[in-house]
């Protein structure tokens, strides 16, 4: 079966660099979550969309933004990386009324 | 708001034991409970879920029940194997319309299982 997809799965980049998440969700799921996972840490939600509409926001930076496009792909954009921003980041879909799926996840090292 | 508190961990335990993984939430309404499975460099896994009070889920031999009365979903499994071995994540959802909303997690628990 399809899963979600995450991509790149390992990300290196520099303070104050600016990094792009892309995230394919499960064929006909309408609805995307972002989730960031810090060393040792649960996932902490940031932002979800449904049918390429915001519909929650969580405890995201600023300097985060996201968006779902037509294809239901959603990305993620960080600017101004700072070291803290290192983290595993979930991309989870759903289809109305069940259950959220993870992807595998995209490593983030700030150095 | 939503929280979800797990017994501190990690738990480390022979093949064949009994394994119990406490769980309490704090919520407003009534949430849907999940418990899902990391393991080693890979995505979260949905391990069994419950939408309502009295509610059993269960699955690959683990069991876990909501109880609204203890506010709890206690993670439960009767004789554990090596493979078992991961992060395990309590989790909790409200309905937003008639979809789940966000997951609120708590701070998993690693279980090591030694042959």
């Amino acid at each position: 079966a399809a899963g979600v997809i995450q991509s790149p799965r390992h990300l290196i980049k520099e303070k104050r660099e600016t990094a792009t998440l892309k995230c394919y969700p499960i064929p006909r799921h309408d609805t995307v979550y972002w989730y960031q996972q810090g060393p040792g840490q649960d996932p902490q939600f940031l932002i979800s969309f449904y049918e390429k509409m915001q519909s929650d926001k969580g405890s995201i930076p600023d300097r985060f933004s996201a968006q779902q496009f037509s294809d239901y792909h959603s990305e993620l954009n960080m600017s101004s990386l700072e070291l803290g921003d290192s983290a595993l980041y979930f991309c989870a879909s759903s289809s109305t009324g069940n259950e959220q799926f993870f992807g595998p996840g995209t490593r983030l090292t700030v150095l | 708001g939503n929280s979800v508190t797990q017994m501190e961990g990690p738990v480390t335990l022979s093949e064949e034991a009994f394994l119990t993984i406490n769980c309490t939430y704090t919520a407003t309404g009534y949430p849907s409970l999940f418990w899902y499975v990391q393991y080693p460099g890979e995505g979260l896994q949905l391990l069994l879920k419950a939408t309502k009070a009295d509610d059993k889920g269960s699955n690959k031999g683990f069991e876990a029940t909501y109880r609204k009365e203890t506010t709890s979903f206690h993670l439960e499994k009767g004789s554990v194997q090596v493979s078992d071995s991961a992060v395990y994540f309590c989790a909790l959802s409200d309905k937003v319309g008639t979809s789940y909303g966000k997951l609120t997690f708590g701070q998993g628990t690693i279980l090591t299982v030694h042959p």
